[in-house]
């Protein structure tokens, strides 16, 4: 079955380096996406990494991925108010169609 | 601005109604996605539709039902609502490929009183 699974809450100051860690349990898996949803608003797509990758790196985010342990994070780095927002996690599996299946978010807050 | 427009942002309504959710995906996106957003259960796939067919479902009420139009926007139509609908709907579309992102529309706010 699947399941993606997230830690609630994250508080960092402002300039480091935040981790936000996901766990799924689907070994199908073939993409692994980072969502952003800032209060109010939609879901902004951040960055996806394809399964067999182990590092996807843009700007200030840095996604691992750790297959055997079916593991991925975000690091965002220089960490900024602006990144207050709630963090989703999200795999989509080879089912022959693009169903995402979602964590239950980490809310990260940034504090200056 | 990740291209997919949704109307309304905010309804209101009572128990029992029926209402209209709308979506216009990305320009050259032919698949609509559904999802709902709620406290308690967290986002759930809804229903997928491509080029104007029904292609998966997901945990979607018998009330619910929805459908895509040869001009590839898509509606949601949620019937005898009750105060458990209340919740973020949200639309997404994607080229659809499994090389293809789903982007997000802002969402449909229901409140059902």
């Amino acid at each position: 079955g699947e399941d993606v699974e997230q830690s609630l809450f994250l508080s960092v100051r402002e300039g480091d380096s935040s981790v936000i860690n996901c766990t799924y349990t689907d070994s199908s898996s073939t993409y692994l996406y980072w969502y952003k949803q800032e209060p109010g608003a939609g879901l902004q797509l951040l960055t996806y990494i394809f399964s067999n990758m182990d590092m996807k790196q843009d700007q200030r985010l840095t996604v691992l991925l750790n297959k055997k342990d079916k593991h991925l994070s975000l690091r965002i780095a220089d960490t900024q108010t602006g990144d207050s927002a709630i963090y989703f996690c999200a795999e989509s599996t080879d089912t022959g169609f693009q169903k995402l299946v979602f964590g239950t978010g980490t809310r990260l807050l940034v504090s200056p | 601005d990740s291209g997919v427009t949704q109307t309304p942002k905010h309804l209101i309504t009572a128990t029992g109604q029926r209402v209209t959710l709308r979506c216009s995906p990305r320009s050259g996106d032919l698949s609509v996605y559904w999802y709902q957003q709620s406290l308690d259960q967290g986002l759930q796939f809804l229903i997928q539709y491509y080029n104007g067919e029904e292609r998966a479902k997901g945990n979607i009420l018998e009330r619910f039902s929805a459908q895509q139009f040869p001009d590839l926007h898509s509606e949601l139509n949620l019937s005898s609502l009750e105060l458990g609908d209340s919740a973020l709907y949200f639309c997404a579309s994607s080229v659809d490929s499994l090389a293809s992102p789903l982007h997000f529309g802002n969402g449909t706010r229901l409140t059902v009183t």
